[in-house]
């Protein structure tokens, strides 16, 4: 499978534990987005990376979230001190880039917090 | 920032009609419009984009159109089928150029084909 890839696909935390979620884009894609969907909502955009670079957060995402794409391949999503409202799915997606911006999911990472 | 408003929040039609989504959005900047189609607990799938040099596209029973001065969009299923039944989202974004290309979704419409 050629598309992108998240791992894990669920995962069940306690109230206060750390997670970090993994997301593969589909190769040689520049582009590498990180949304949070709730039960009946659209995604909402959460981080956006240009290659290795951070390049844009969203006010959604709290100090306690932090994202990262060394070497500008694969890219992890990192929740400390998950609350019960980070219960989600956590969506990544990425495009070629510049002029080439048609974006392709991921299958997620559905985010339970007990 | 921009703001995407989706509407109807259900549909419901008997199969082979045809079904209409709309979407309004704010950010006159925005030029690039996907819809995407997302069956229960799958990822969302791109089925028609339109960029704001074009009024309208169509690919087999689906079609988009567009017009940029009252800032709506649309989707338009013809001969609707069961398997069309899935939650439907329009987005927007500043893509292409030096943009970051970020979606702003609309709130979904959930449609049901029935048979």
């Amino acid at each position: 499978d050629t598309g992108v890839s998240q791992n894990p696909r669920h995962k069940i935390t306690k109230r206060g534990q750390n997670v970090t979620f993994r997301c593969d884009p589909i190769s040689e894609h520049n582009r590498l987005y990180w949304y949070r969907q709730t039960l009946g909502q659209g995604p909402e955009f959460l981080t956006y990376f240009q290659n290795e670079a951070q390049l844009e957060k969203s006010r959604l995402l709290s100090d306690r979230f932090s994202a990262e794409r060394p070497k500008g391949s694969f890219s992890t999503l990192e929740i400390q001190r998950t609350e019960q409202g980070d219960s989600a799915m956590y969506l990544c997606a990425s495009s070629l880039g510049v002029g080439k911006d048609t974006q392709y999911f991921g299958p997620g990472t559905r985010l339970t917090v007990l | 920032g921009e703001n995407v408003e989706q509407h109807p929040s259900t549909l419901s039609v008997q199969e082979g009609d045809s079904a209409v989504i709309k979407c309004t959005y704010s950010d006159s900047a925005s030029n690039y419009f996907p819809w995407y189609k997302q069956e229960l607990g799958k990822r969302p799938q791109l089925i028609i984009d339109i960029r704001s040099n074009v009024g309208e596209k169509k690919d087999q029973r689906i079609a988009v159109t567009l017009n940029k001065t009252a800032k709506h969009f649309s989707l338009h299923i013809t001969e609707t089928q069961p398997e069309d039944s899935a939650v439907y989202f329009c987005a927007a974004s500043r893509g292409g150029g030096t943009s970051y290309g970020k979606l702003t979704f609309g709130q979904g419409t959930i449609l049901t084909v029935h048979p």
